[in-house]
């Protein structure tokens, strides 16, 4: 079990560009979600995937965030045209799926809009 | 809306005394409860949690105490050490998605 892996740790990006992060869940996990959190406040749910598919988005998720979890294993987030309030944590976590079963977390891609 | 309050932001304890965090929710379909304890540039990790038919789960020196009547959730260290310094987030679980409240930062003085 290595745990719950993101890439890249840090992005500095300009306004206006493209930004994909990674995440590599624990291997038998078959949940796994998106989280942003700004400074003070907890982590806010983004999207979900049970295996390959998309189960739940919120409404937090503009139109020019995407994300994808092919062949149910590593998923990307992707944001387009980013702003400066897209400036935050993004934090990926996965689970078993099992009844009572807790969420397990990255360290995160903290993404600095500029 | 914020289903999960943590009212506290920042709490101050002697080592060896005991730690009380408090925890508010206000969603009855809540099933399931957990602790997190987050260090600077890490993510948080899971530290304790509870389901909702129980009133208390206990791991170490970590206790989760679950109130259903008046949507209380608080977390017990005892006794507390240095290196529980950290951000505490309560989350609370309906459906297929976790809720976090805001945090509260835990200084432990030696």
């Amino acid at each position: 079990d290595t745990g719950v892996s993101q890439d890249p740790r840090h992005k500095i990006t300009k306004r206006g560009q493209n930004v994909t992060f990674r995440c590599d869940p624990i291997s038998e996990h078959n949940r796994l979600y998106w989280y942003r959190q700004t400074l003070g406040q907890g982590p806010e749910f983004l999207t979900y995937f049970q295996n390959e598919a998309q189960l739940e988005k919120s409404r937090l998720l503009s139109d020019r965030f995407s994300a994808e979890r092919p062949k149910g294993s590593f998923s990307t987030l992707e944001i387009q045209r980013t702003e400066q309030g897209d400036s935050a944590m993004y934090l990926c976590a996965s689970s078993s799926g099992t009844s009572y079963s807790p969420l397990h977390f990255g360290n995160g891609t903290r993404l600095t809009v500029t | 809306d914020q289903q999960v309050k943590q009212n506290s932001p920042s709490l101050s304890v002697q080592e060896g005394r005991i730690s009380i965090l408090n925890c508010d929710y206000t969603n009855s379909m809540f099933d399931y409860f957990l602790w997190y304890k987050k260090y600077p540039a890490e993510g948080p990790t899971f530290l304790i949690s509870i389901s909702s038919i129980k009133d208390k789960n206990e791991d170490g020196r970590f206790t989760v105490f679950l109130n259903k009547s008046a949507k209380h959730l608080s977390l017990h260290i005892v006794p507390s050490q240095p290196g529980d310094s950290a951000v505490y987030f309560c989350a609370a679980f309906t459906g297929n998605q976790f809720y976090f409240g805001t945090g509260t930062s835990l200084t432990v003085i030696p």
